[in-house]
C-alpha cells in the first residue's frame, strides 16, 4: 500500500528542538519530490519545505535558518529537523509527496500522511 | 506572493444540490498551476484537481475545475453526503507556493 505515516510529534518549550520522521511505503522517497506542509489549529495550509530527488531543498521564509529537510534513503524515510521552536510553530505537520505528470514533478501534493501534531508552549 | 481568496467562506447546500467554489489570484498564476485539495475533520487533506482541471486518481467526474490567470472554480455537479468537507485551493507556479483560506461546505 502507498502511504506516508509520520511520527515524532509532541509538547516542546519555547527555543527547543524536535525532528519529525514521515516512513514512507509503496514508493521510494529518492525518487521523488518531497514536502512537509503545517496547519496551525483552526488555521490553513502552509507550505514549509521541499526536498528534491536530486537532494536540493528549499524553505518558507517563515522557519528558514531554523528547519532542516532531509531523508535517509536505506530507510525511505523523510525528515524535518525543527531548532528554536516559537509557539507560532504549533500545527499539525503533514509529510507529503509532490505530483509527478508529464514526465516531471510539481510543487502540488498528490499523498499526504495523516500528521503529527507540534505544540509549542511553557 | 500571490495571495488566493477563496468565496465564499461557508457555502450551505443540500445533498443533491450543485457548488461552485471560487480561487481569485492576486496575480496571474502561470501556466494554471492550480490545485484543490479537500479536507475532511481531523484528516489530512485530498488532491482533487491539479493543473487547474486534471482530476487526481480517483476522483469521480462529478468533480471539475476550470480557470485560468486570475479565477478558477471548483465545481460539483451533485452534492453527495461525503463532499461536505473545507476545500482549499493552492497555487504552485510561482515561489513561495501558497494556499486559499478554504472554503467550506456544510449541509443545509
Amino acid at each position: 500500500e502507498v502511504q506516508l505515516v509520520e511520527s515524532g510529534g509532541g509538547l516542546i518549550q519555547p527555543g527547543g528542538s524536535l525532528r519529525l520522521s514521515c516512513a514512507a511505503s509503496g514508493f521510494t522517497v529518492s525518487s521523488n519530490y518531497m514536502s512537509w506542509v503545517r496547519q496551525a489549529p483552526g488555521k490553513g495550509l502552509e507550505w514549509v519545505s521541499v526536498i528534491y530527488s536530486g537532494g536540493s531543498t528549499y524553505y518558507a521564509d517563515s522557519v528558514k535558518g531554523r528547519f532542516t529537510i532531509s531523508r535517509d534513503n536505506s530507510k525511505n524515510t523523510l525528515y524535518l529537523q525543527m531548532n528554536s521552536l516559537r509557539a507560532e510553530d504549533t500545527a499539525v505537520y503533514y509529510c507529503a509527496r509532490n505530483g509527478y505528470s508529464y514526465g516531471r514533478s510539481y510543487w502540488y501534493f498528490d499523498l499526504w500522511g495523516r500528521g503529527t501534531l507540534v505544540t509549542v508552549s511553557s | 506572493e500571490i495571495v488566493l481568496t477563496q468565496s465564499p467562506g461557508t457555502l450551505s447546500l443540500s445533498p443533491g444540490e450543485r457548488a461552485t467554489l471560487s480561487c481569485r489570484a492576486s496575480q496571474s498564476v502561470s501556466s494554471s498551476y492550480l490545485a484543490w485539495y479537500q479536507q475532511k475533520p481531523g484528516q489530512a487533506p485530498r488532491l482533487l484537481i491539479y493543473g487547474a482541471s486534471s482530476r487526481a486518481t480517483g476522483i469521480p467526474d462529478r468533480v471539475s475545475g476550470s480557470g485560468s490567470g486570475t479565477d478558477f472554480t471548483l465545481t460539483i455537479s451533485r452534492l453527495e453526503p461525503e463532499d461536505f468537507a473545507v476545500y482549499y485551493c493552492q497555487q504552485y507556479g510561482s515561489s513561495p507556493l501558497t494556499f486559499g483560506g478554504g472554503t467550506k461546505v456544510e449541509i443545509k
